[in-house]
């Protein structure tokens, strides 16, 4: 039983350019939740998908954006890299929308240059 | 004021050693509380969850005082492998949707 993946493992973009990372969840899982990890600092919540629609979203600009497909798996897009864009950015899947229990990949490290 | 908020840390024990993790969260509207292990360049791993009433994993033990807002982790005779970061998290539920809020963590770092 897969658990959850990511790609790519790392990525290094310059600033302005515009970047795409995947996940799938876990197998069973329909619902995908996507955080950002500064360097020591803990994950913070971007947004969540369900059904293919955002159903919740963190305190990100509309530079961030995403999109879920019929198979569960998710995208995060990023437009207008900034420096500060760099982060581990982790997906999570759920079993349904509502549940706590959530299942973290292991990420995608971005760097911004 | 951040939502979630922990001891800075880092917290360097010798192995066998007690430590004390607390966290304080500042929404009294959050209803689940836990505690994820993240490993060095790692995904966050769920390590417990807490309850009011208190649990325990064999040498873990999770605290949780409501009235205080207020979550605690201890961990009994340290072992190398226990060096990692500790977050503390809550589960805010709103709409039908539930949100995990992280702390910053508490680095540990036991040595032999």
């Amino acid at each position: 039983d897969a658990g959850v993946t990511q790609s790519p493992t790392h990525l290094i973009k310059t600033r302005g350019q515009q970047v795409t990372l995947r996940c799938s969840p876990k197998s069973g899982h329909d619902t995908v939740s996507w955080y950002q990890q500064a360097l020591g600092q803990g994950p913070q919540f971007i947004f969540q998908y369900y059904e293919e629609e955002e159903r919740q979203r963190g305190n990100f600009p509309d530079r961030f954006s995403g999109h879920q497909f019929p198979n569960y798996s998710s995208e995060l897009n990023v437009n207008a890299l900034l420096l500060g864009d760099s982060a581990l950015y982790l997906c999570a899947s759920s079993l349904y929308e509502g549940s706590y229990e959530q299942y973290f990949g292991p990420g995608t490290r971005l760097t911004v240059t | 004021r951040k939502e979630v908020e922990q001891d800075p840390g880092p917290f360097n024990v010798p192995e066998g050693a007690t430590v004390a993790f607390n966290c304080t969260y500042s929404n009294s509207a959050s209803q689940s509380f836990f505690w994820y292990r993240q490993d060095c360049r790692k995904e966050p791993k769920l390590l417990m969850s807490v309850y009011s009433s208190g649990n325990e994993d064999g040498r873990f033990t999770a605290q949780l005082n409501r009235a205080s807002q207020y979550i605690s982790l201890l961990i009994r005779d340290s072992k190398l492998s226990d060096s990692a970061t500790y977050l503390c998290v809550v589960s805010m539920f709103s709409g039908g949707y539930n949100k995990l809020i992280f702390g910053a963590g508490t680095r540990l770092a036991v040595h032999p």
